[in-house]
Order: C-alpha cells, then structure tokens, then sequence
C-alpha cells in the first residue's frame, strides 16, 4: 500500500538547521510530485510548495522562499525538506503529500526553541 | 494568489444533524476543490476531491457541492467520529491555497 513515512521530532535552537525525510512506497516515486505543508501550533494548514520528483524541480510559495530548500534522494524514494537559519516561528509540524494530495506523511514536530 | 474564505471558524452540532461547512473563493478555481478532515495529532485524510467527488472509503453521509464560487461541505447525519477539523483547498493554480478552517464540535 502506499505509504509515506516522515521522520520523527525535532528539537533545535534558533539559528541551528534541521533537515526532515520523507519516505515513500507503495508506488513509483518519480510519478508524483511531493508537495510539503506547515501547520503552526493549533493553527490551519499552509501550502510551503512542491518538488517535481522526475527531474528535481522545486518550486517554492512566496513565504517559504530563501531558508527552505527541497531535494531528492530519488534512489531512496525519499524527499526532503531542510530549514536553515531556524526562527521561533517555525516551530510547526511540517507534512509531505504526495501530488494530488490524497497521501500524506504523519507530519514531523519541529520545535524551535532557546 | 486565491483566497478561500472558510465559514464558520467552529461550530457545535448534536448528533444526527445536518451539518454544512462552506469555502468562498476569491477567483474562479472551477472544481478545483478539495476538502479534508483532520483529527488532533493526525494528518489531513482527503474527504471530497474536485468539488464533490466522494474519496474512496468515505462514508456516504458527507457529500460536496459547489453554487458559483461557493462550495460546501455537508454531513447528512452528525456521527461522533465526524468530531475533527475541517479544511478546504484549491488546486486550480499555484499557490495552492487552503481555507482557514473549521472546527466541527459535538454537543
């Protein structure tokens, strides 16, 4: 079956950098895009942008522009997000959805805090 | 980018009510439409695709629907298990845009 499983919490300071996997099976992983979405603390969802898993591609929402970087490791049917710089603000559980959005990872806590 | 203006923010209902959650949006998105639940602790699960296409294991008691730039989310008949956050999203151009969504609380 398909499943996409992300990897576990996170705790870092501010400045410090955090990288989440994101696992998929169950399916040919360069057929989809993936997609990544941040939900803030008791907060709605929000579209961050997707990667093209066929040739790398990332397109980034203008919010999420500058310390958020999204990669492949294709061989592994994994993406990735990386957050550089880390701010309070980004304390959030971060998912991956696989294109069409009808497949989502169990979302991984980052917690941003001094 | 295209708003969607989720209502209401949160409701209460008993069970076996009639229950509708509706998204405005700012732009023409035709049926490019997608509604989910989400459970505390849980990822979002897919409930209705292109406006009101009913996803595969979906109980049939919820049902989507669209009149010009307002769709809507209806559950037939409350059950406890509908307890959940409820959120919209349009797929019709990038920026993918979701509703601010709604909280569904039983009485």
């Amino acid at each position: 079956q398909i499943q996409l499983v992300q990897s576990g919490p996170e705790l870092k300071k501010p400045g410090e950098s955090v990288k989440i996997s994101c696992k998929a099976s169950g399916y040919t992983f360069t057929d989809y895009a993936m997609h990544w979405v941040k939900q803030a603390p008791g907060k709605g969802l929000k579209w961050m942008g997707w990667i093209n898993t066929y040739t790398g591609k990332p397109t980034y929402a203008d919010d999420f522009k500058g310390r958020f970087v999204f990669s492949l490791e294709a061989s592994a049917s994994t993406a990735n997000l990386q957050i550089s710089n880390l701010k309070n603000e980004d304390t959030a559980t971060y998912f991956c959805a696989r294109g069409a959005v009808a497949y989502w990872g169990q979302g991984t806590l980052v917690t941003v805090s001094s | 980018d295209i708003q969607m203006t989720q209502s209401p923010s949160s409701m209460s209902a008993s069970l076996g009510d009639r229950v509708t959650i509706t998204c405005q949006a700012s732009q023409d998105i035709g049926n490019n439409l997608i509604w989910f639940q989400q459970k505390p602790g849980k990822s979002p699960r897919r409930m209705i695709y292109y406006a009101t296409n009913l996803a595969n294991g979906v109980p049939s008691r919820f049902s989507g629907s669209r009149s010009g730039s307002d769709y809507s989310l209806t559950i037939i008949s409350l059950e406890s298990e509908d307890m959940a956050d409820y959120h919209c999203l349009q797929y019709k151009q990038y920026p993918l845009t979701f509703g601010s969504g709604t909280k569904l609380e039983i009485k």
